[in-house]
Formats: structure tokens, sequence, C-alpha cells
């Protein structure tokens, strides 16, 4: 149990299909990530949200489309993805944006097919 | 490009022998912080340094900070299999939007009976 819960696991799609990914956490803490990371790659930031409010966007394509409705849950809506969008898409919270060590969720395996 | 660097990106060992890895930032941090990422799974935090040339353990894990808070390592004595996974640094680096959490580029550590 990481306290930061991401459903679901595993998720293929094709290249025409809309989902979303959907990350909850149970720690109390006020910023929310979304990293994508990956096969021998770092770990890539992609949004931050701090009470909310979107403060981050690392000139991620607009085919990816995050939602923060509250403090603890954070969503990432997907549409049109390319295979290369194919990775693990990892969730973290933590206490303050910036310095602060962050919890992860288990992650999203994502497939594009 | 990259602003938080680690060395080196993967390391065999024999189980028994002893493993560092080591890491740079092109900026002074205000804390470093580590990261053990087990195969599937998801990044979980080890530990925070704050202080210059400060020295933490747990059991065979040791954490230091170097004294331009500019580096860092990780040394594992004798290691485990049940250490075998990706380790990284993480380290807040000031961007236009504030501090950033800066994950390193990982050291893949594999342990061999």
């Amino acid at each position: 149990e990481t306290g930061v819960t991401q459903t679901p696991r595993h998720l293929v799609m094709g290249m025409t299909n809309k989902k979303s990914l959907k990350c909850e956490q149970h720690l109390g803490h006020n910023a929310m990530y979304w990293y994508k990371q990956s096969a021998k790659k770092p770990l890539e930031l992609m949004f931050v949200y701090s009470l909310e409010e979107r403060v981050e966007n690392n000139s991620v394509p607009s085919r990816f489309s995050p939602e923060c409705p509250n403090s603890s849950h954070l969503f990432l809506h997907l549409h049109t993805l390319q295979p290369e969008d194919s990775a693990l898409y990892l969730c973290a919270s933590s206490q303050n944006r910036g310095n602060q060590p962050q919890h992860f969720g288990d992650g999203t395996r994502l497939s594009i097919l | 490009g990259q602003q938080v660097m680690q060395i080196p990106q993967y390391q065999h060992v024999q189980e028994g022998e002893d493993f560092t890895t080591y890491c740079n930032s092109s900026t002074t941090l205000s804390n470093i912080q580590w990261y053990k990422q087990r195969p599937g799974g998801h990044p979980v935090f080890l530990i925070q340094l704050v202080k210059s040339g400060e020295v933490k353990k747990q059991k065979r894990l040791t954490f230091q900070f170097g004294e331009a808070k500019k580096n860092s390592s990780l040394h594992i004595t004798a290691t485990q299999t049940t250490d075998v996974g990706t380790y990284f640094c993480a380290g807040p680096i000031l961007t236009g939007g504030g501090n950033k959490l800066t994950f390193g580029t990982g050291t893949q550590l594999k342990v061999e009976l």
C-alpha cells in the first residue's frame, strides 16, 4: 500500500481510442504529478499540480490532457495517441511542490497498438 | 539538457560485492533524495540529505552528500539479490516556475549469485 493508487494497472488501446488514467492519493498532500517512464530513458515530468492548479506543463503534446478536480485526485485523459506513447505512466504526490519527497503509485503500463 | 546525471548507467555485481552509484548536479542543491525502483515496480523514496557533507546509513546502504552540495553517492556493502533495481537520485532545481524535483538518469543494479 503506497498511499497513491493508480488505475488501471495495464491499458491497451488503439490510436483512435479515448481513455483516462486515474490517480488518487490518501496522504493529505497538496501537490500531484504525472511522469512518463520509457525503457532506457530518465523519468520525464509531464505535469505538476499544486493546490489543484496546474503549475507546470513540460511541452507535452495536446493528446495528453490532465485534470485535477481536487487535491486528492488526478486524471490523465488520452486521445489519438501514437505508438511512441507506449510507456509506464506514474503518478506521484508530495506535501508541497518543489523539494519534498514524492510518493509514487504503481503506475499504468500503457500499450498503443 | 539533463541537469542531474548518474554514473554508471548499469552495474552487474556478484552477490557479496560492494556497489556505488554517483550523482552529479549542474547546480547546488538544497537537498538530495534517493529512490529505488524494483523491476516492474515504482520508485520508492529511500532517504533525504540536507546538510553539506552529510552521511546517513540504512543498514548496508550509505548515503553521502558532497561538501559543495552538487554531488552525492550511494554505497551498498555486500550486495544481496534483494538490492536489484534502479537507483535514482533527485534534487530540487530552480526553474522559471519555482523549484522542480529533478530526477537523475538512474543506475540499474543487477546482482548475480
